[in-house]
């Protein structure tokens, strides 16, 4: 199975920061990746697919990028709705979700 | 409009068993892989394993192979994660998941989600 290591798994941040998610694969998975935004009680939102691809609805604050084993997910200008935790899924060879980011309100 | 409506919430006691239900509805369910993720109370997203209407096509996870099995019946557009001799760590939210058709046909994310079943076992 392809693991999937997410950092950090806290994040502090205030309103109008820039951050940055990363995940690494055990292997190599070319652009075969994906980023969810969960928030308390709800379903995963997807945000970036295939790397750097924007869901269309998503703001464009959020933005993803990398290939092979190593992606980041940077959300720009953070807005209070941001406040939530993201996930990252590969999905070159069946799934494997990342343990998730926590970005809470520094 | 593309739905994934799941079951409701249930309460099972330990050893009991549990078929959850996924019904698609807005578009061709058979030509969409379905996948089931766990959530613990807390915790991140597991996937489970994932299940092709079209041909019946089937993958499981190993940390889930052996413990849950996934099926369908596509004359009710409805996808199934059934759970045997429940114990307590499978109290979880169960969500059923469309997997995206994407430029590779093998590969896709997963672009809708039902809204979850949870699930409490607990004697």
């Amino acid at each position: 199975d392809i693991q999937m290591t997410q950092s950090p798994s806290t994040l502090s941040a205030s309103v109008g920061d820039t951050v940055t998610i990363t995940c690494r694969a055990s292997q190599n998975i070319y652009s075969w990746l994906a980023w969810y935004q969960q928030k308390p009680g709800k379903t995963p939102k997807l945000l970036i697919f295939r790397a750097s691809n924007l869901e269309s609805g998503v703001p464009s604050r959020f933005s993803g990028s990398g290939s092979g084993t190593e992606f980041t997910l940077t959300i720009s200008s953070l807005q209070p709705d941001d406040f939530a935790t993201y996930y990252c899924l590969q999905y070159d060879t069946f799934h494997s979700f990342g343990q998730g980011t926590n970005l809470a309100i520094k | 409009e593309v739905q994934l409506v799941q079951s409701g919430a249930e309460v099972k006691k330990p050893g009991e068993s549990l078929k959850i239900s996924c019904t698609g509805s807005g578009y061709i369910f058979a030509a969409y892989w379905i996948g089931w993720v766990r959530q613990m109370p807390g915790k991140g997203l597991e996937w489970m394993g994932i299940i092709y209407p079209g041909d019946f096509d089937t993958r499981y996870s190993s940390s889930f192979r052996g413990q849950v099995t996934i099926s369908v019946d596509k004359s009710l557009s409805t996808a199934y994660l059934q759970l045997t001799s429940l114990e307590a760590s499978d109290t979880a939210i169960y969500y059923c998941a469309r997997r995206a058709i994407s430029t590779d046909v093998t590969r896709g994310h997963f672009d809708f989600w039902g809204r979850g079943t949870p699930v409490t076992v607990s004697s």
